[in-house]
């Protein structure tokens, strides 16, 4: 199973609510990542994870929270967004958090906040 | 920091004709380098990997080299197909190596 998966594949929230975007692998990668990628834009990175820890976090604003429950699982956790906020949020993994390996991209989480 | 420059203007080729694209880098040389395909409202997927004490790479119908001087990676894709349309991101390590950042991309369009 080399496939990392996203849910929701689409979802349009308010301002006020809280949502969470799901990512999972069972490849038995040990980093995972959090991208978010606005239109003809390239994925700017979020959050990395190493052993379930977080070991990146790219000055994002505390609205979006991330968790990692286990060595598969990965949240993203979205509260009070705002319209500027909407784009494909992807989540990727890796053997390890070095530069030197492929990442396995999901197919995203198109994501609209209105 | 690093930057990365892909041609933002589409390139149109011909079915059976090779695709060439372009990523220059603007600062340290990176060790490594890296080349994804991305299809519109989808993930990226990794396509090769070049590592800085390499010149060339191939892969089936893709060839990416790397010059360090020039501070360039090429990527053709040979007798090229319409399936073969994308988005083409280039990648390096940033951070000592424990982050990859993305270019833009190159929109391909291959006609029939």
């Amino acid at each position: 199973d080399t496939e990392v998966t996203q849910t929701p594949k689409h979802l349009v929230m308010g301002m006020t609510n809280k949502k969470s975007l799901k990512c999972e692998q069972h490849m038995g990668h040990r980093a995972m990542y959090w991208y978010k990628q606005k239109a003809k834009k390239p994925p700017e990175l979020m959050f990395v994870y190493s052993y379930e820890k977080l070991s990146i976090n790219e000055s994002v604003p505390s609205r979006f929270s991330p968790e990692c429950p286990n060595s598969s699982l990965l949240n993203l956790h979205l509260h009070a967004l705002q319209p500027e906020d909407s784009a494909l949020y992807l989540c990727a993994s890796s053997q390890e958090m070095t530069a030197n390996t492929e990442a396995f991209f999901g197919q995203g989480t198109r994501l609209t906040v209105v | 920091s690093q930057k990365i420059e892909q041609n933002s203007e589409a390139l149109n080729i011909q079915e059976g004709k090779t695709a060439t694209l372009t990523c220059n880098y603007t600062n340290y040389s990176p060790a490594y380098l890296q080349w994804y395909r991305q299809d519109p409202g989808r993930g990226p997927v990794f396509l090769l990997l070049i590592r800085e004490n390499e010149k060339e790479k191939r892969k089936e119908r893709l060839k990416v080299t790397f010059d360090t001087t020039l501070k360039q990676s090429l990527f053709h894709i040979t007798a090229s197909q319409p399936a073969d349309s994308a988005t083409y991101l280039c990648a390096l390590d940033e951070n000592g190596g424990f982050k990859t950042i993305f270019g833009a991309g190159t929109r391909l369009f291959v006609k029939a």
